[in-house]
């Protein structure tokens, strides 16, 4: 069964820190990995795509891939309580046509 | 003017009851899905269409009917409820199928007493 991992944490961070999110599937032939961010209550909302190995930055988030590695990160830098939510690694299986979610990470940011 | 709607939001019934969440989405996308979402925060797909097609179909009760009846829609039937179907069920859309970025409703809490 092809399955994507996370650690569901909490993962602590204060104020102002950078926070590391990390991510790995089991599936070699995935080509699309996807960081979605859900508030307590709240539906999914997409943050980061990321198709290619290396990095992606978009304002204070940065998604690093290593396929080789099978392994995903998501990076938020200068963190604020806002950001406090469950961060959820979503991967494209080969020959599959739909998402596979991991477990989640829940971060907090503290003030 | 939201992207994905689903309805109802909240939905508590008895065991046994039959109900139906209905999801609409005017992003004028060709592929939706059914989510669930258990009480550990798991999502896990349960269902795809493309263009009225259904594509995937995960192992899921067949208590549990998907039927859409045209590309704007995709709502959910389920006979015969029972507690272990209590969870968040959340719709949702893409562009096509796969590697495009999915739009996700609002969740419909389904509570089975």
């Amino acid at each position: 069964q092809k399955e994507v991992e996370q650690n569901s944490g909490p993962l602590s961070v204060p104020e102002g820190a950078i926070a590391s999110l990390n991510c790995t599937y089991s599936d070699r032939g995935s080509q699309s990995f996807f960081w979605y961010r859900q508030y307590s209550g709240k539906s999914p909302e997409l943050i980061m795509f990321i198709y290619s190995n290396g990095d992606k930055e978009d304002g204070r988030f940065t998604a690093q891939l290593n396929k080789a590695s099978q392994y995903v990160s998501l990076l938020i830098r200068d963190s604020q309580p806002s950001d406090s939510a469950t961060y959820l690694c979503a991967v494209v299986n080969s020959g599959y046509s739909t998402l596979t979610f991991g477990k989640g990470t829940m971060l907090l940011v503290s003030p | 003017d939201t992207a994905v709607s689903q309805t109802p939001k909240y939905l508590v019934t008895q065991m046994g009851n039959d109900k139906s969440i209905k999801c609409e989405q005017n992003l004028g996308h060709d592929t939706m899905y059914w989510y669930k979402q258990d009480s550990k925060k798991f999502l896990k797909i349960m269902f795809s269409y493309n263009n009225k097609e259904l594509i995937i179909n995960e192992t899921v009760p067949n208590r549990f009917s998907p039927k859409s009846p045209d590309k704007a829609h995709l709502n959910l039937h389920i006979n015969s409820l029972e507690l272990g179907d209590s969870a968040v069920y959340f719709c949702a859309s893409s562009r096509g199928q796969g590697d495009t970025e999915a739009f996700f409703g609002q969740g419909t809490r389904l509570t089975v007493v």
